[in-house]
């Protein structure tokens, strides 16, 4: 079964400043999918960027991006410039290459201080 | 909104009750998925349904039991449950047909309080 880790359960930044999200892996799968999700207080999960294994180039989103390390199976978010709306739960996830089994981590709970 | 629906929102029931949480997607998947999400513990996969037909069931108590009528509605009756059981309940979709286009859509929760 894959299981994904999320080390820190919580994190904090200064507005404006970067930070730097873990998460690692595992799984017996060459093909699959990696994403981070949000959850703001809200509580509504939303995508924040997402991973195919197959490609070697780190995924980018605006301030958004990932460090992809296949081999070591790590996937870490990185969050620039970040802003007071940062504020949320950060879930990182995985899915086999049929997309129909979606794993979560723990979640990383980031506090953007002003 | 993330075109996944689920109601109601908020529930309280004794544990000497039955009800059913609802979720709803018109986004054309045919993967959907129910989440327990307790403040403590990680986010827990309990159900997954592919085609309408249940592929996983995360050991999850027989108090619990899912219903997937069809590709766009899945069900989750609940009866005679514990406080424990006392949680968010996610309900998500995905492609779920080897589409490269893997991304999960959440609904809003339902927020369930067993008294």
């Amino acid at each position: 079964a894959q299981t994904v880790t999320q080390s820190q359960p919580e994190m904090s930044v200064q507005e404006a400043e970067t930070v730097t999200l873990s998460c690692t892996y595992d799984t017996s799968e060459s093909d699959y999918y990696l994403f981070w999700y949000k959850q703001p207080p809200s509580r509504q999960m939303i995508l924040v960027i997402r991973q195919e294994a197959y490609k070697q180039q780190n995924a980018t989103e605006n301030r958004f991006s990932v460090n992809f390390q296949k081999a070591a199976k790590s996937f870490s978010l990185k969050i620039s410039d970040s802003q007071l709306g940062d504020a949320a739960m950060y879930f990182c996830a995985y899915t086999n290459n049929a997309g129909n089994m979606l794993t979560f981590g723990g979640g990383t709970r980031l506090m953007v201080k002003p | 909104e993330t075109g996944v629906t689920q109601t109601p929102r908020h529930l309280v029931m004794g544990m000497t009750n039955k009800k059913s949480l609802k979720c709803e997607q018109h986004l054309g998947h045919n993967a959907m998925y129910w989440y327990k999400q307790s403040a403590k513990k990680p986010l827990e996969l309990m159900f997954v349904y592919n085609f309408k037909e249940q592929t996983e069931n995360n050991s999850v108590p027989s108090r619990f039991s899912p219903e997937c009528p069809n590709s766009s509605h899945l069900f989750l009756h609940l009866h005679t449950l514990q406080p424990e059981d006392s949680a968010l309940y996610l309900c998500a979709s995905s492609q779920g047909d080897g589409s490269p286009n893997t991304e999960a859509f959440f609904g809003q929760g339902t927020r369930l309080t067993v008294v």
